[in-house]
């Protein structure tokens, strides 16, 4: 079974503090992505990958960098975390192929206190 | 730019009932697919339907079908004799074939089924 794994579930965080969401993908997808989910915003693109280095800016990704030093593995850091980052953070993958949807991580649901 | 729309923050349905969730949706590109999933409470996203833009019939999957108007740029998700397990959260999605295939999600609906 196709599988998108974020290493957490739960994180709790103080300000301040650097912060690293894991993503891993066992399916040799291209793409990645990095979501966060926030009521009545629904899902909006912080970054994402279509190659391994290869990082581009999504919608909102200020406060957030990126690293994909392999094909498998999209991380998702917050340099110096603060509240209003607290949020569900989603990670999906896919290919290039029409009618190919995400899959996606199970997600990682961060409080910055 | 906002891409996709859904106008319904909730909705309440009975069981049994059939229930129309909107979403439109804004592309001048030719090719683009649609795609509609489900978020219960546990919080997974599950894909249900897709629809590519050259497609000339709706989309079906067991009691899902995609209500598709071109023209007018509408995606609209039809469940049929809803069951209480559908209630959950419900996005549609325009996958963008010439950027990289991002995925532009709307705000979502909350569906509630009533018993």
């Amino acid at each position: 079974d196709v599988k998108v794994t974020q290493s957490s579930r739960y994180l709790v965080k103080r300000t301040g503090e650097k912060v690293f969401l894991e993503c891993v993908q066992d399916m040799d997808h291209e793409n990645m992505f990095w979501y966060r989910q926030d009521p009545g915003l629904g899902l909006r693109l912080i970054y994402f990958s279509y190659d391994v280095k290869m990082k581009e800016k999504g919608d909102i990704p200020e406060g957030y960098s990126v690293s994909r030093e392999k094909k498998e593995r999209f991380s998702l850091i917050l340099e110096s975390a603060s509240t209003n980052q607290t949020s569900m953070y989603l990670c999906a993958s896919t290919i290039p192929q029409g009618g190919y949807g995400y899959t996606f991580g199970s997600g990682t649901r961060l409080t910055v206190v | 730019a906002q891409k996709i729309t859904q106008t319904q923050p909730g909705m309440f349905v009975q069981e049994k009932e059939a229930v129309t969730l909107d979403c439109t949706y804004d592309t001048s590109d030719p090719s683009y697919g649609l795609f509609w999933y489900k978020q219960p409470s546990s919080g997974e996203m599950i894909f249900l339907i897709y629809q590519g833009s050259y497609d000339q019939q709706n989309a079906t999957e067991g009691r899902y079908s995609l209500n598709f108007q071109k023209a007018r740029k509408s995606a609209n998700l039809v469940i049929s004799a809803s069951q209480l397990g559908d209630s959950a959260m419900y996005f549609c999605a325009m996958r963008d074939f010439y950027n990289f295939n991002k995925f532009y999600f709307g705000s979502g609906t909350k569906l509630n089924v009533k018993p």
